[in-house]
């Protein structure tokens, strides 16, 4: 089964900037699927953070944002806060096994 | 407002069967898509199997595929996964998720424990 692959954690002081990268193939990410981002808190389901590339649901800050290239997409994190501590994962689907895929996760530590 | 919840997890021993169910309210159940996702115990999310609204179509990972079946009955407003030939790997949180991707709702999990 195909994953994503996502640095293990990312980590930055509060107000600075942080990158998570997703890397995939050409039969998912390359193949033009969408990416999906979550944002899992420790013992909690995941919570939806962008989907259909772009689209932050009701309630999430535009200090989260996404890009896409080739066979990779990222999320972007501007001005941490300390309630961004938690996991992030992507996902994409993939069309040569016709499954969907998450990333590997990342952990974001607030210094 | 839509809730998930899902249930039947429980100790198996390795070769064991259990079924887990998530029951839903709050949308219009057989119009969406409905899936199973698990998370290993300090691991990642892993997608295990999806099934359509109106459950004509399902698919699987290959890690699971031959040994659990996902459906759902949408009379109930509730789906299921059927595992059986449980392996020590299968032990995990399980979560049901509204729709087949870009999941904006999710149960609370059910942890499923595969040990003799």
């Amino acid at each position: 089964q195909s994953v994503l692959t996502q640095p293990p954690s990312v980590s930055g002081a509060p107000g600075q900037k942080v990158t998570i990268s997703c890397t995939g193939s050409s039969s998912d990410i390359g193949a033009g699927h969408d990416v999906h981002w979550y944002k899992q808190l420790p013992g909690t389901a995941p919570k939806l953070l962008i989907h259909g590339d772009t689209n932050r649901p009701m309630g999430v800050p535009d200090r989260f944002s996404v890009s896409k290239s080739g066979t990779s997409a990222s999320l972007a994190i501007t001005g941490l806060q300390a309630e961004d501590e938690a996991d992030y994962y992507c996902q994409s689907y993939d069309s040569s096994l016709s499954t969907y895929v998450f990333g590997t996760g990342t952990k974001v530590t607030v210094l | 407002e839509v809730q998930l919840l899902e249930s039947g997890g429980g100790l198996v021993q390795p070769g064991g069967s259990l079924r887990l169910s998530c029951a839903a309210t709050g949308f219009t159940f057989g119009s969406y898509a409905m899936t199973w996702v698990r998370q290993a115990p300090g691991r990642g999310l892993e997608w295990v199997s999806v099934i359509s609204g109106s459950g004509g179509y399902t698919n699987y990972a290959d890690s699971v595929k031959g040994r659990f079946t996902i459906s759902r009955d949408n009379s109930k407003n509730t789906l299921y996964l059927q595992m059986n030939s449980l392996r020590a790997e299968d032990t995990a949180v399980y979560y049901c998720a509204k729709d087949a991707v870009g999941h904006g709702h999710w149960g609370q999990g059910t942890l499923v424990t595969v040990s003799s």
